[in-house]
């Protein structure tokens, strides 16, 4: 099935950017959303097919998806940012949607 | 704006059964789908199948298949997964989550808050 990659931890200071990638086979023609996850709170859709941001979301929070890596980019980091994040597509081959292993961003 | 409340925590004993439930508050799922989501202990998110309630049609990932039962109840606008045979390592947390039915393509754009599940003796 197809795998994502992504790195299990970003640090960033506050007002900093955080860029947290996503690798997977040709990814760039997938379209890919971002979740994120505060612990005992339900998950949050940040980002939508590649770089949509829905109703809510600040545009600090933005997305880019080409080749073999997507990028959840968070500008003017804020302290109310650390969490997990996912990366998320469908893949036609199983009809399943995956998941990344999500990114631990902690704010400095 | 509609929300998708779950039920409650539950603890079962290993080889047992869990049904967990996924209401629509403030409105209805209408032509959306809603699929099961857990996430293990220190693990990441794991989709496990899901159904479009409006003409009842499910979808299993194949490592759940022999075990998950996702049923809908249109006129209470609930969703139900089934679990059975539990083992220790379906200890997780659950989610309910609406995507739309467009395509595969489509984002899970509402969740629930989440049920524990833990599978202890």
């Amino acid at each position: 099935s197809y795998v994502l990659t992504q790195t299990p931890s970003v640090s960033v200071a506050p007002g900093k950017t955080a860029r947290i990638p996503c690798g997977g086979n040709n990814i760039g023609s997938k379209s890919v959303h971002w979740y994120q996850l505060k612990t005992g709170q339900a998950p949050v859709l940040v980002i939508f097919y590649d770089s949509d941001r829905p109703a809510g979301i600040p545009e600090r929070f933005s997305g880019s998806n080409s080749g073999n890596t997507a990028t959840l980019t968070i500008s003017r980091v804020e302290a109310g940012d650390e969490a997990d994040y996912y990366c998320q597509v469908w893949d036609s081959n199983s009809d399943q949607r995956v998941f990344g292993g999500g990114t631990k961003v902690t704010v400095l | 704006q509609v929300q998708l409340v779950q039920s409650g925590a539950e603890v079962k004993k290993p080889g047992s059964s869990v049904k967990v439930s996924c209401k629509a508050s403030g409105g209805t799922f209408g032509g959306y789908g809603i699929t099961w989501v857990r996430q293990a202990p220190g693990q990441g998110l794991e989709c496990m199948g899901g159904i479009i309630p409006l003409f009842g049609t499910t979808n299993y990932a194949q490592k759940f298949q022999d075990r998950m039962t996702i049923t809908a109840d249109e006129s209470t606008s609930v969703v139900y997964m089934e679990l059975t045979s539990l083992r220790y390592e379906d200890t997780a947390l659950y989610y309910c989550a609406r995507v739309g039915t467009g395509g595969g393509t489509d984002a899970f754009d509402i969740w629930g808050q989440g049920t524990v599940v833990t599978v202890s003796s």
